[in-house]
């Protein structure tokens, strides 16, 4: 969406290998979001960041971690790659208040 | 906890029918309520929202009303089109929970010719 994009859009690594996935914003929103998209899941939250260098886990962080060192970037990094990991995950981005979000076009990861 | 629910799909209408999407949620306070659909291959795209009791939302035809008495924010359309195919997701922000939006599980339609 407008204001917002993921990269990389596709990705296949192999089992074992540290993974990162970028979101970049150019809203100045405060709040960003990491999400994992899975049949007969729904949307589960991985991990959040409310500023800058300030981020909390989500309901399933285990194995992955976040960073944010500026207000435009928040990183995933999958510390080790497992095959429980494939997923399409997204990014979204908030103002806060009852603005909603916006997301990006997400990044579909295929773990090998 | 806050939580959305949502009627399971997936729905299966011919062009042109009405469509009614059920989503009843339960939260403290006074949440914001949305409706987000998701093209095939694309993210989700906030479709409306209201944001207090009788408010209604509307956008490309759909409607939605906040309700506060059943807890219900159904989504509703007229005539669907082919093109309306998707999977919608009802949720809630609370303002007791940051406003962190709390997703039902999405209902796919899928409208026929």
């Amino acid at each position: 969406d407008a204001g917002i994009t993921q990269s990389p859009r596709h990705k296949v690594t192999e089992t074992g290998t540290p993974v990162t996935l970028r979101c970049h914003q150019t809203e100045n929103h405060r709040y960003m979001y990491w999400y994992r998209q899975d049949p007969g899941h729904g949307l589960r939250l991985i991990h959040y960041s409310y500023g800058v260098k300030d981020t909390d886990k989500g309901e399933v962080s285990d194995g992955y971690s976040v960073s944010r060192s500026k207000t435009e970037d928040f990183l995933l990094t999958l510390e080790s790659a497992t095959s429980s990991q494939t997923s399409v995950y997204f990014c979204a981005i908030s103002a806060g208040g009852n603005y909603g979000y916006t997301f990006g076009s997400g990044t579909r990861l295929t773990v090998v | 906890g806050d939580s959305v629910t949502q009627m399971e799909g997936p729905v299966t209408l011919s062009e042109e029918a009405f469509l009614t999407i059920n989503c009843t949620y339960t939260a403290t306070g006074y949440p914001s309520l949305f409706w987000y659909v998701q093209y095939p291959g694309e993210g989700l795209q906030l479709l409306l929202k209201a944001t207090k009791a009788d408010d209604k939302g509307s956008n490309k035809g759909f409607e939605a009303t906040y309700r506060k008495e059943t807890t219900s924010f159904h989504l509703e359309k007229g005539s669907v089109q082919v093109s309306d195919s998707a999977v919608y997701f009802c949720a809630l922000s609370s303002p007791n929970a940051g406003n962190m939006l709390t997703f039902g599980g999405g209902t796919r339609l899928m409208v026929k010719p």
